[in-house]
């Protein structure tokens, strides 16, 4: 079983800049995933980025890079120069080795401002 | 590559019905896992089905149920209806051949469904 938690509710960052949502997790699985998507307000899950828990080094995608701890259980997505457009929910999510099913955290609003 | 497509987009029932939902994952995908969304509960896993089998199952009661088809095309159907079940249903497809880790979800852009 796995736990994730994101504990921002709302966040808010100026266009341009660099924003942080923070997501925490727990398993005692050796063998897990991580991923993020954004969910705009028309509902459809995007996805952004995944860390296996093998990975050495931190993902990446375009703007989007996953700040991955594992000492610590964290799995923190970084969102460099922040656009209108990335105003969504974003998710938390991961899975352990027992198959598809995944466990997501409870969203980070976030909110771009000019 | 089309994604994920879902039917219908909307839906509205009355307690007591039944419904079902459809899915289409993206062409190769054979995974395909479905989700329910509300704002109390957040996003929770229903099943996922691979190769016509139904793999993992959530906690929702047996009035859920699905079924995937040779073609990997899924459906969702859920009798009874209570208004509870009012909720964003999303469907998601994998390749499903790395199970876990690294089978990344696609999502369709989802079935609202409101019970009266």
């Amino acid at each position: 079983a796995q736990k994730i938690t994101q504990t921002q509710p709302g966040m808010f960052v100026q266009e341009k800049e660099a924003v942080t949502l923070d997501c925490t997790y727990d398993t005692s699985d050796q063998s897990y995933g991580l991923f993020w998507y954004k969910q705009p307000s028309s509902g459809e899950m995007i996805f952004l980025i995944y860390q296996g828990s093998y990975d050495e080094q931190n993902a990446t995608e375009g703007r989007y890079s996953l700040n991955f701890q594992k000492a610590r259980k964290s799995a923190n997505l970084v969102i460099s120069a922040s656009q209108l457009g990335d105003s969504a929910m974003y998710f938390c999510s991961g899975v352990t080795g027992g198959g598809n099913k995944l466990t997501f955290g409870t969203g980070t609003q976030l909110k771009v401002e000019l | 590559k089309a994604g994920v497509t879902q039917t219908p987009r909307y839906l509205i029932k009355t307690r007591g019905q039944q419904v079902t939902l459809s899915c289409s994952p993206i062409s190769g995908h054979r995974s395909v896992s479905w989700y329910q969304q509300t704002p109390g509960q957040g996003l929770q896993f229903l099943f996922e089905y691979f190769s016509e089998t139904q793999r993992n199952k959530g906690n929702f009661p047996g009035r859920f149920s699905g079924r995937q088809f040779s073609n990997s095309r899924s459906e969702m159907n859920v009798s009874t209806l209570e208004l509870g079940d009012s909720a964003l249903y999303l469907c998601a497809s994998s390749r499903g051949r790395d199970r876990g880790r690294g089978d990344t979800q696609y999502f369709g852009p989802g079935t609202r469904l409101t019970v009266l």
